[in-house]
């Protein structure tokens, strides 16, 4: 059971939007930033969020973090098929347990 | 341009220890803010942070695996070295290297970019 909880899988049409959420406790997202990371079919993970909202320079602005409190939200607008893939969160974990958590991971499906 | 790359076995015994390389070239693990990490991935399964070296030699391991595990850097051959030992069938993985960065000083709080990983099978 990873420490941060991401929903399995979520869906949604071609052209709309989708957010997947990534809940956990005070001593990982509640006190560290979070990143986002897309992993492509049979690729590496690539950052796709991080400092919670921030995008790194090629990510396009359909893509969008958010933080409240202990939970973080990835959120995707216009969705097009090339966005379906898996989508994990990441932080720290200031409780020592893990120093670094990934959440268990979210399949999107662009139907 | 950073890129970084595993290297090491693709087959591995039970009870064999694993070494893994990560070699990259576009940083400097000596420069302040700078770490390089190692995640593995099981086949069908979720990331999973294993350890971390800062560019000050500080070292920190998922404490679930910790007894097993040792990073160490080569800052001469711009490579980080992760050892396993006693392997077994629950390490098959895919094992990535990426570098760990922050924008506020020594706060390292993303991975970026990332190796293409390396499959290894654990398996007698």
């Amino acid at each position: 059971q990873s420490v941060l909880t991401q929903p399995p899988s979520v869906s949604a049409a071609p052209g709309q939007e989708v957010t997947i959420s990534c809940s956990g406790s005070s001593s990982n997202i509640g006190s560290n930033y979070v990143s986002w990371y897309q992993q492509l079919p049979g690729t590496a993970p690539k950052l796709l969020i991080y400092d919670n909202n921030k995008r790194p320079s090629g990510i396009p602005d359909r893509f969008s973090g958010s933080k409240s409190g202990t939970s973080a939200t990835l959120g995707i607008t216009g969705l097009q098929t090339g966005d379906e893939a898996d989508y994990y969160c990441g932080t720290w974990d200031s409780s020592l347990s893990t120093p670094w958590v990934f959440g268990g991971g979210t399949k999107l499906t662009v139907l | 341009q950073i890129t970084l790359k595993e290297s090491g076995p693709t087959l591995v015994k039970p009870t064999q220890t694993l070494t893994l390389t990560c070699t990259f070239s576009g940083l400097s693990l000596t420069t302040r803010g700078v770490g390089v990490g190692w995640i593995r991935q099981p086949p069908e399964k979720a990331l999973e942070w294993l350890a971390l070296i800062y560019w000050d030699d500080d070292k920190r391991y998922s404490p679930s695996l910790k007894s097993r595990l040792s990073i160490t850097r080569d800052t001469s051959k711009n490579q980080v070295v992760l050892t396993m030992t006693n392997i077994d069938a629950m390490d098959t993985a895919t094992y990535y290297c990426a570098q760990c960065r922050g924008d506020y000083g020594d706060y390292l709080d993303y991975f970026d970019p990332w190796g293409p990983g390396t499959l290894v099978t654990v398996s007698s």
